[in-house]
């Protein structure tokens, strides 16, 4: 089955301790993008990858790493979280020229 | 900067027929799309228009005019279940992520 799969599901976890996001897909996508979304502020991209070592900030990059060493990988890390990262992560995958965005289920971040 | 506008609510009844409109302004366009998302899950995709003009698919249809920067999506027979989340996504660059409008809510009643 075509899928995006992203681990864990829910977090909660303190400020400043790092943590990673995995994120994985079995669709061989060249296109690959993190995205947070907050009530009210939609979704809004974090970082993506147009292709295995390529990477380009979002809009909202700021203290957030990724890295793309494989095709099916993109994992998110937050090195240091603060509570203004507590949000609701998606990470899709994408191709063609119509740029479908296939999401994964979604992780629940909470930074205390 | 770049930003996408659509109303943040939406009531109707079931049977009947919503518009969604959505404008956009970004530094650059190669289409836009549709999604949708149910409370708690993830979004879906619903459309894409890269060229001017209505595409069709099913109940659901989306409409673009470049000229206008406007696009909007109509959702027809509505039902309870069509009752969520939709959003406008404009892809401004070529191998970029999508710039997603802030969502409009679509609540369906009996």
């Amino acid at each position: 089955e075509a899928q995006v799969t992203q681990n864990p599901r829910y977090l909660i976890t303190v400020t400043g301790k790092k943590l990673t996001v995995t994120c994985s897909q079995n669709m061989n996508h060249e296109y690959m993008s993190w995205y947070r979304q907050d009530p009210g502020l939609g979704l809004r991209q974090i970082y993506y990858s147009m292709n295995v070592e390529v990477t380009d900030k979002g809009d909202v990059p700021e203290g957030y790493k990724v890295s793309r060493k494989e095709k099916r990988n993109f994992p998110l890390i937050l090195e240091s979280p603060s509570p203004n990262q507590t949000s609701l992560y998606f990470c899709a995958s994408s191709t063609g020229v119509k740029n479908i965005q296939y999401f994964g289920a979604g992780t629940r971040l909470s930074v205390l | 900067g770049q930003s996408l506008e659509q109303p943040s609510e939406v009531t109707a009844v079931e049977g009947a027929i919503v518009q969604i409109n959505c404008t956009y302004q970004t530094s650059g366009f190669y289409g836009l799309s549709w999604y949708q998302q149910h409370d708690g899950g993830a979004p879906t995709f619903l459309s894409y228009n890269g060229l001017d003009g209505l595409e069709e698919t099913g109940r659901f249809s989306s409409f673009l005019s470049r000229s206008d920067s406007y696009g909007y999506l109509l959702l027809q027979e509505l039902q309870m279940k069509d009752s969520a989340s939709y959003f406008c996504a404009v892809k401004s660059q070529a191998g970029t992520a999508l710039i997603f409008g802030k969502g409009t809510t679509l609540s369906v009643s009996s």
